[in-house]
């Protein structure tokens, strides 16, 4: 079945630091989603992207569409301490398959 | 205010006990979804259902139970045939019809074992 591989799997960093994570995928799907969830509430969608290239930017958050349609990254700008959470990639519509999740901690 | 509501925030089972989870939309979505999610983890499907009095399973349906006798409605039961129910349960909805649209999601239903 299909596999999401997103890393990296934890990142501490000081505040105001640019921030990258990405996903990888076992197979080729038209879309390509980035939540981001905090303690006890659900995800909250932050970015979906639906052609191969697509760069997209949401405020201090910018997302691409890799090329091969199997791969996407997320970057995050001058980190502020409300950034703190768990980032998922995700891909699919009607069925989604999830990434293992970003947690990102970040250091006054 | 437009969302999706689950409700309780906290519930607890005793063994052998089934327990029902509230999920409730009022974007008008045909599309409802049913997660878990554990410690670390990434979310697993459980239930989905893409139209009223219609729904399928997901990759780990086995000890849960749904139904979708309204539109706006998505109950999941938690039954006692499921060994490790403690997890994070969360709902979603999405609307179709119009390309690939993104699932939203609830503030989600946190489940432990007495």
């Amino acid at each position: 079945g299909q596999q999401l591989n997103q890393s990296p799997q934890s990142m501490f960093i000081q505040e105001g630091e640019d921030v990258s994570m990405n996903c990888t995928s076992s197979s080729i799907f038209n879309t390509w989603l980035w939540y981001k969830q905090d303690p006890g509430e659900g995800p909250v969608l932050l970015i979906a992207l639906y052609k191969a290239g697509e760069l997209t930017s949401n405020g201090r958050l910018t997302a691409q569409f890799g090329i091969t349609r199997k791969d996407s990254f997320l970057n995050i700008s001058a980190s502020i301490p409300s950034d703190v959470g768990i980032y998922f990639c995700a891909q699919g519509a009607q069925k989604l398959v999830f990434g293992q999740g970003t947690r990102l901690t970040i250091n006054p | 205010d437009g969302g999706i509501t689950q409700s309780p925030k906290y519930l607890f089972r005793k063994e052998g006990q089934n327990v029902t989870l509230s999920c409730e939309q009022n974007l008008n979505h045909d599309a409802m979804y049913w997660y878990r999610q554990d410690p670390g983890q990434g979310l697993r499907l459980i239930y989905y259902s893409q139209i009223v009095n219609d729904f399928q399973k997901g990759d780990i349906a086995e000890g849960y139970s749904v139904s979708r006798e309204k539109k706006e409605s998505f109950p999941l039961t938690v039954t006692s045939a499921q060994k490790n129910p403690t997890a994070f349960y969360l709902c979603a909805s999405r609307e179709q019809g119009f390309g690939n649209q993104p699932q939203h999601f609830g503030d989600g239903t946190r489940l432990s074992i007495l």
